[in-house]
């Protein structure tokens, strides 16, 4: 099963506020789960990424939270700004030569002033 | 230049037209992609070329015909499309090989050709 479950469909959070974006996958065999951030009119673009070994991986304000035997991974947003106002897309790909990622399907974030 | 860059980034095609979408990377990479980008869909991965031969095609329709004459370009030639087949199309590139590490095989993507098929 190659499909990346990704929630919320779109998500408005108040500046200064959590944002939380979840995703769920079926294959084991993905050793590899990055996000990616897409604003409009540009292409999505490498967010933050944790493999499988850790836990969590924070980056500045951007953290994801992997939970192994539930298979489920999800991003965390704190201190949300209307700059971070984009798509944010989950994936997951297997170990292979090269990068076939399977995408989530996308959360329209909308960060209010 | 810099990064990945398409063009056109819009296209406008009858159902009977021929025309073709160009990706040109910047990056050194020696792996290429075509995505297919559609609203309320998970982008869908059309076709990989990796050290300048087709690797993957995931069953793409056959009025779709990739080309990359090397490892920096990459073509899509379109051919009596549909109306369906009216989406953003991503080119990415990638390294592959070379040291594991949390960015190694990092997507970098260009900012879309949007395409419309009347």
């Amino acid at each position: 099963q190659q499909q990346v479950k990704q929630s919320p469909q779109s998500l408005i959070v108040q500046k200064g506020g959590i944002s939380i974006i979840n995703c769920a996958y079926e294959n084991t065999a993905f050793d590899y789960f990055p996000w990616y951030q897409q604003f409009p009119g540009k292409g999505p673009a490498l967010l933050i990424a944790i493999r499988p070994d850790v836990s969590e991986k924070k980056e500045g304000r951007f953290t994801i939270s992997f939970n192994k035997s539930a298979k489920q991974f999800s991003l965390h947003i704190m201190d949300s700004q209307p700059g971070d106002s984009a798509t944010y897309f989950c994936a997951a790909r297997m170990n292979s030569g090269y990068s076939t990622l399977t995408f989530g399907k996308g959360t329209m974030l909308l960060v209010s002033p | 230049e810099t990064g990945v860059t398409q063009t056109p980034r819009h296209l406008v095609m009858g159902m009977t037209n021929k025309k073709s979408l160009k990706c040109e990377q910047h990056l050194g990479h020696n792996a290429m992609y075509w995505y297919k980008q559609s609203a309320k869909k998970p982008l869908e991965l059309m076709f990989v070329y990796s050290l300048e031969e087709r690797v993957e095609n995931n069953s793409v329709p056959s009025r779709f015909s990739p080309e990359c004459p090397n490892s920096s370009h990459l073509f899509l030639h379109l051919h009596t499309l549909q109306p369906e087949d009216s989406a953003l199309y991503l080119c990415a590139s990638s390294q592959v090989g070379g040291q594991v590490g949390l960015r190694t095989g990092e997507l970098f993507f260009g900012e879309g050709s949007r395409l419309t098929v009347l």
